[in-house]
């Protein structure tokens, strides 16, 4: 079945370093590919997403690119802040007999210290 | 502002206890979903809903219980039945024009805890 990889953290990082969290995912057809965070305490928010080969998401400065050849979609920011430590899950969506099914990795925690 | 509502944030149950999660949402989205969250785990699906009066199993379905009576609304109970209950509970929904672009919105959570 389908399925999500991450790689497991915590990742700890000082403030302004680069960030990459790496997923890669196992799935027939051509899924979507989405990055959720959840901030302490909270539910998940859209990161960013990308609906086909070679298609880039970004958003708030964060950049993940649809590889379908080595079926990856890894997350980098090229500095990171305190405000980003959160978890980041890595997703994907296929239809299911006309449902949306997501199917997320176990998630990646970020620590940024000052 | 649009968006999604779940209460409590903090729910207890005692052994044997049914519990009610309240889910609402004023996106005037026609799918909804229940999501498991459990230490070092990925979401899991409980039950997701296309529309009113209409909702399926999902991954995990044993031991809960949905309804949708109303676009807005989509309670989950958490019945004795289920033996392992604590863990984090995220509603979601989506538009549910069957893209397979289409983006879930979740949620702030309840935590489910034994007493």
């Amino acid at each position: 079945g389908d399925s999500v990889t991450q790689m497991e953290g915590p990742v700890t990082l000082s403030e302004e370093a680069f960030l990459t969290i790496n997923c890669t995912y196992t799935a027939t057809g051509y899924p979507s590919l989405f990055w959720y965070v959840q901030y302490p305490g909270e539910g998940l928010q859209l990161l960013l997403k990308a609906t086909k080969a070679d298609d880039k998401g970004s958003n708030k400065g964060f950049e993940a690119t649809y590889r379908k050849e080595t079926t990856s979609f890894h997350l980098e920011k090229g500095s990171v802040q305190v405000s980003d430590s959160a978890v980041y899950f890595c997703a994907l969506v296929r239809m299911n007999t006309g449902f949306q099914k997501l199917v997320f990795g176990t998630g990646t925690r970020l620590l940024v210290s000052p | 502002d649009g968006g999604i509502t779940q209460s409590p944030k903090y729910l207890f149950r005692k052994e044997g206890q049914n519990v009610t999660l309240s889910c609402e949402q004023n996106l005037n989205h026609d799918a909804m979903y229940w999501y498991r969250q459990d230490p070092g785990q990925g979401l899991r699906l409980i039950y997701y809903s296309q529309i009113v009066n209409d909702f399926q199993k999902g991954d995990i379905a044993e031991g809960y219980s949905v309804s949708r009576e109303k676009k807005e609304s989509f309670p989950l109970t958490v019945t004795s039945a289920q033996k392992n209950p604590t863990a984090f509970y995220l509603c979601a929904s989506s538009k549910g024009d069957s893209v397979i672009q289409e983006t879930q919105y979740f949620g702030p959570g309840t935590r489910l805890l034994v007493l």
